[in-house]
């Protein structure tokens, strides 16, 4: 069973470049869901699709952050221009939209350094 | 305004001794809460759940405790074994927001062998 598919796993990068993060869900999910992780702020939900599309972007913290979902198996998530506090480790996730009952399925992250 | 904290970030404690992982909560619409565990360069995975209208889940060596009035809850594993070592996220959901779940900033238990 394949799970949640992200890629690249380390993305290493200057400032003022563009980053361009992958994500293959699970297939079945029609919830999508990209997460931002830090020491400072923890586990920060950034945005989350329903059936493809964008349901809740208040958490992108800012307009050089943007999501696309173009279909069911695949999310991007793009930071143009990059700067080094955007450095973290991005998790997408999926689940069974429905109710609140489906535990959501992590891959095991992107790790993002801005040099 | 943090909805779900976790006022612990770390826990240590010896092997075959219980480990209680503590998670509270403001928003009263929260239905559904959730236990993810995350090992180093690795997601989170799914561990435990439970419902509001319920007070106790179990799940073999893990146990969640749900004090409504409290806005509460807790994680008890026990055993604790050193494979236990890891972060525990506790999350809530409810069911106008559909999937989503909003996380607390994860408790690090250490299990001593």
């Amino acid at each position: 069973d394949a799970g949640v598919i992200q890629s690249p796993r380390h993305e290493v990068t200057e400032m003022g470049q563009e980053v361009t993060l992958r994500c293959k869900p699970i297939s079945g999910h029609n919830s999508l869901f990209w997460y931002r992780q830090t020491m400072m702020r923890g586990l920060e939900l950034l945005i989350y699709f329903n059936n493809n599309v964008p349901i809740d972007d208040s958490g992108m913290p800012e307009d050089r952050f943007s999501a696309k979902m173009p279909n069911a198996s695949f999310s991007t998530l793009k930071i143009q221009p990059s700067e080094p506090r955007d450095s973290a480790v991005y998790f997408c996730a999926s689940t069974l939209r429905g109710n609140s009952n489906q535990p959501q399925h992590f891959g095991d992250g992107t790790r993002l350094s801005i040099l | 305004d943090q909805q779900v904290k976790q006022n612990s970030p770390s826990l240590s404690v010896q092997e075959g001794r219980i480990s209680i992982l503590n998670c509270d909560y403001t928003n009263s619409m929260f239905d559904y809460f959730l236990w993810y565990k995350k090992y180093p360069a690795e997601g989170p995975t799914f561990l435990i759940s439970i419902s509001s209208i319920k007070d106790k889940n179990e799940d073999g060596r893990f146990t969640v405790f749900l004090n409504k009035s409290a806005k509460h809850l807790s994680l008890h594993i026990v055993p604790s074994q050193p494979g236990d070592s890891a972060v525990y996220f506790c999350a809530a959901s409810d069911r106008t927001n559909a999937g989503k779940s909003t996380f607390g900033d994860g408790t690090t238990l250490t299990v001593k062998p």
